[in-house]
């Protein structure tokens, strides 16, 4: 039973350039979540998808940020132009619609912006 | 908008011992769910239980139970026979119970649980 797997674990990039982050949810998990972590906070929501369907995106998601879910596998979050203050950690949870709406949480993504 | 509220950045605990970490919420949704996640000193987000709100009978996951106050809008979290493995963040989270932010999870500010030997 595979878990919610995310890739890369880091990455370290300098401001300005564009990151993209991939997200492979449990096989049938039909919903993905994408949440922004920093130091000593808890997750704050990002965007959401149903299948291929964005259903919703947070304020938090600036126009420089894209999220992709192509085939209702896995999703990529893409930043464009990044800044110092897009260092965090990028959660990753998917869920399934019989389960009572429990999220299960990849490793994340640590970005780094110099 | 729906809040969750933890009041104790830090809690200790000596091995063995019994602790209980504090959450409470706000929503105007009379059937939801609530989940306590484990997120470990550099590693994944765990969940470690679920307490559904139509159901009188606190949750219990072997050392995990939960004490929840519907009224109250209170969910608390008691380890019991604590162990050195439970050091970690715990998070209190609260889902969206419909419309387009279906499961949503909004999250408390978390608590800093250190189990000593």
């Amino acid at each position: 039973d595979t878990g919610v797997s995310q890739d890369p674990r880091h990455k370290i990039t300098k401001r300005g350039q564009n990151v993209t982050f991939r997200c492979d949810p449990i096989s049938e998990h039909n919903r993905l979540y994408w949440y922004r972590q920093t130091l000593g906070q808890g997750p704050e929501f990002l965007t959401y998808f149903q299948n291929e369907a964005q259903l919703e995106k947070s304020r938090l998601l600036s126009d420089r940020f894209s999220a992709e879910r192509p085939k209702g596998s896995f999703s990529t979050l893409e930043i464009q132009r990044t800044e110092q203050g897009d260092s965090a950690m990028y959660l990753c949870a998917s869920s399934y619609d019989l389960e009572a709406e429990t999220q299960y949480f990849g490793p994340g993504t640590r970005l780094l912006v110099l | 908008a729906q809040t969750v509220t933890q009041s104790q950045p830090e809690m200790s605990v000596q091995e063995a011992e019994t602790v209980t970490l504090s959450c409470t919420y706000d929503t105007s949704e009379n059937n939801y769910y609530l989940f306590w996640y484990k997120q470990p000193p550099s590693r994944q987000m765990i969940l470690v239980i679920r307490q559904e709100a139509y159901k009188q009978q606190n949750a219990t996951e072997n050392r995990f139970s939960v004490n929840f106050q519907k009224a109250a809008k209170s969910f608390s979290l008691k380890i019991s026979d604590s162990q050195l493995g439970d050091t970690a963040m715990y998070f209190c989270a609260f889902p969206n119970a419909g419309g387009t932010s279906y499961g949503k999870l909004t999250f408390g500010q978390g608590t800093i649980l250190t189990v000593h030997p």
